[in-house]
């Protein structure tokens, strides 16, 4: 089945820690984005990329890095710059041409914590 | 100012109510619109896409004024299964999705 793969589902960092959040998709979209979710708010886009090797900043980019060296991968760091990362994490993707399909089609979530 | 604006709510609604959500939003070159329907910690999943004409999809009915900036969403004879936060979304012409806070709904038996 086609789909969004993020991972792992929860995760837990340390003081000074950078830790990486997977996100994979086989849905052959072009445009791939993270948002950052914190309870009872909505979500706030953190990176998005509509091509490889390309990616630009969202509202909140600061204390994140992301890469896309592959149409199907979108990795984000979580750096030790950022001071609060407790959050919970989503990966979507989009296809560029307008139409039916134009929405965004979510992952799972990872759950990050710090110790 | 934010991209996009809901009421948080809460709504409280007995089974069998309609209910309506309203939203709005800031870029007047915003393209597309959709709701988008979120459990507690699961991924948000689309509900409907919004058109200007407005549109229907069982109990759901979605109406864009693009001259109001306003999106609304009209649930009618609510489930207990519609219980969830309701996310109104804008995309503009940079292929940014941008999110509402959401409006928190829970159908009581």
């Amino acid at each position: 089945d086609g789909g969004i793969t993020q991972s792992p589902k929860y995760l837990f960092r340390k003081e000074g820690q950078n830790v990486t959040l997977s996100c994979e998709q086989n849905l052959n979209h072009d445009a791939m984005y993270w948002y950052r979710q914190d309870p009872g708010q909505g979500l706030r886009l953190i990176y998005y990329s509509q091509i490889v090797n390309d990616f630009q900043k969202g509202d909140i980019a600061e204390g994140y890095s992301v890469s896309r060296e592959k149409k199907e991968s979108f990795p984000l760091t979580v750096t030790s710059a950022q001071k609060n990362p407790t959050a919970f994490y989503l990966c979507a993707s989009s296809p560029l041409t307008r139409g039916t399909n134009e929405k965004l089609f979510f992952g799972s979530g990872t759950q990050l914590s710090v110790l | 100012r934010k991209e996009v604006e809901q009421d948080p709510g809460p709504f409280n609604v007995p089974e069998g109510a309609t209910v309506a959500f309203n939203c709005t939003y800031s870029n007047s070159a915003s393209q597309s619109f959709f709701w988008y329907r979120q459990d507690c910690r699961k991924e948000p999943k689309l509900l409907m896409s919004v058109y200007s004409s407005g549109n229907e999809d069982g109990r759901f009915t979605a109406q864009l004024n693009r001259a109001s900036q306003y999106i609304s969403l009209l649930i009618r004879d609510s489930k207990l299964s519609d219980s969830a936060t309701y996310l109104c979304v804008a995309r503009n012409t940079g292929n940014q999705f941008y999110f509402g806070t959401g409006t928190s709904l829970t159908v009581i038996p």
